[in-house]
């Protein structure tokens, strides 16, 4: 079955520190994947996308994410937290594949603390 | 013009009302989606719609009946909910399936009493 694995449903750190988010996938053809970041009270907004080509993408706000077959993960980073980066965020995975949709991982809610 | 406009922005609603949630966009994407999100979970996907037909129906109770009018808009009609289809309803857009990136409205807060 294709789905996607968020580990650690919160994750908090301190201003200035390292953001690292994980995501693991499970596929049987090639995924697009997807960071999402929800505000409260509000819908999902993109943060950054793999498709194809190069592994490791860059997206909004100073967030990356690298693109791992052999390990199965997209791991979401940004190396200086702020204190606006807290929030709830999705990994999302779409197959390429005919008949499919966009399914979310469960989410990881970031705390972000002066 | 990169919205998703939904409306309302909230509903309340009762057992035995009629209403319906309106989505619109106009970036000329031709699949369109409803997501429900329960409080502190992932949006859960309801249907799909690819070029105005239905591609993708995750046997979503009949009560929420959805209705592509044409490429820009969405609808979603509610008839008999139950208190526990209170939530959060998400329209999305992409330009086609997979690949792309979807575009989320801010979605309507529905509650059912």
């Amino acid at each position: 079955a294709q789905s996607v694995t968020q580990l650690g449903s919160h994750v908090s750190v301190s201003e200035g520190a390292l953001v690292l988010l994980r995501c693991n996938y499970s596929s049987s053809v090639p995924p697009y994947l997807f960071w999402y970041v929800q505000y409260p009270n509000q819908g999902l907004q993109l943060l950054l996308k793999y498709t194809t080509g190069a592994t490791l993408v860059k997206g909004i706000n100073g967030f990356e994410a690298e693109f791992k077959k052999s390990e199965t993960s997209f791991h979401l980073t940004k190396p200086s937290a702020h204190m606006s980066d807290a929030a709830e965020y999705f990994c999302a995975f779409e197959a390429n594949q005919a008949g499919t949709a966009l399914i979310f991982g469960k989410g990881t809610t970031l705390s972000v603390s002066s | 013009d990169t919205e998703v406009t939904q409306t309302p922005k909230h509903l309340v609603m009762g057992m035995t009302n009629k209403k319906s949630l309106k989505c619109e966009q106009h970036m000329g994407h031709r699949a369109m989606y409803w997501y429900k999100q329960k409080a502190k979970k992932p949006p859960e996907l309801m249907f799909v719609y690819s070029y105005e037909k239905l591609s993708i129906n995750e046997s979503v109770p009949s009560r929420f009946s959805p209705e592509c009018p044409n490429s820009s808009l969405l609808n979603l009609h509610l008839h008999a909910l139950q208190p526990e289809d209170s939530a959060l309803y998400l329209c999305a857009s992409s330009s086609y399936r997979g690949n792309t990136e979807a575009f989320f409205g801010q979605g309507t807060r529905l509650t059912v009493v």
